[in-house]
């Protein structure tokens, strides 16, 4: 079966530089759910988004912004990095905001390295 | 606001002995509770889940969780742990719109 696709697996950037990672979500779900977690950390939802719309937002750094696409796959774009970005970054689908009622997968997610 | 509190944050335990992992929840309405594993590098896989009905829930590889509404806990239990449990866990309640709460996680450590 599909399941949630996040690309790239691993990333190393250098501060103040920027990144950008994707999600793409299980065939059929329009919801994505972003996620970070920090070493030694419980994951802290980041941002949603509800067919290409914003639904929710969490602790997510004004630094950060995200969008979907009309694929339903999202992109967070991370400017300025620091040191302290350095985490698993992974996200989540799910239909219509049903959350994890309807079906909610993790990706693999993607593990940035801020050096 | 919603929280989740795992009283352990981190378990060791040898072969065969009993697990019994603690996890507290804040909230005041209807709620859907999870447990996550975590194994060492990789990403969250989902042990249980309890959204309505038969308060003992059982997982995969021998998980079970009991939800005692009364006191607003959701333990997962696992009668004889195995070195390839090694992992961390982590409690979640689901919020409104879908996102997940965790708890802090525990790690458990096991002995051969």
């Amino acid at each position: 079966a599909a399941g949630v696709i996040q690309s790239p697996r691993h990333l190393i950037k250098e501060k103040r530089e920027t990144a950008t990672l994707k999600c793409y979500p299980i065939p059929r779900h329009d919801t994505v759910y972003w996620y970070q977690q920090g070493p030694g950390q419980d994951p802290q939802f980041l941002i949603s988004f509800y067919e290409k719309m914003q639904s929710d937002k969490g602790s997510i750094p004004d630094r950060f912004s995200a969008q979907q696409f009309s694929d339903y796959h999202s992109e967070l774009n991370m400017s300025s990095l620091e040191l302290g970005d350095s985490a698993l970054y992974f996200c989540a689908s799910s239909p219509r905001l049903q959350g994890p009622e309807g079906g909610y997968t993790f990706g693999s997610g993607t593990r940035l390295t801020v050096v | 606001a919603q929280s989740v509190s795992q009283h352990n944050h981190h378990v060791i335990l040898s072969e065969a002995a009993s697990l019994e992992l603690g996890c507290n929840y804040s909230y005041g309405g209807t709620v859907n509770l999870f447990w996550y594993v975590q194994y060492p590098g990789q990403h969250l896989q989902l042990l249980l889940k309890y959204f309505s009905g038969d308060p003992l829930v059982k997982g995969i590889k021998g998980f079970e969780a009991e939800f005692i509404k009364s006191k607003f806990s959701f333990n997962l239990r696992k009668p004889s742990v195995q070195w390839s449990d090694t992992a961390e866990y982590f409690c979640a309640v689901n919020a409104l719109g879908g996102k997940l709460i965790f708890g802090q996680g525990t790690e458990l450590s096991v002995k051969p």
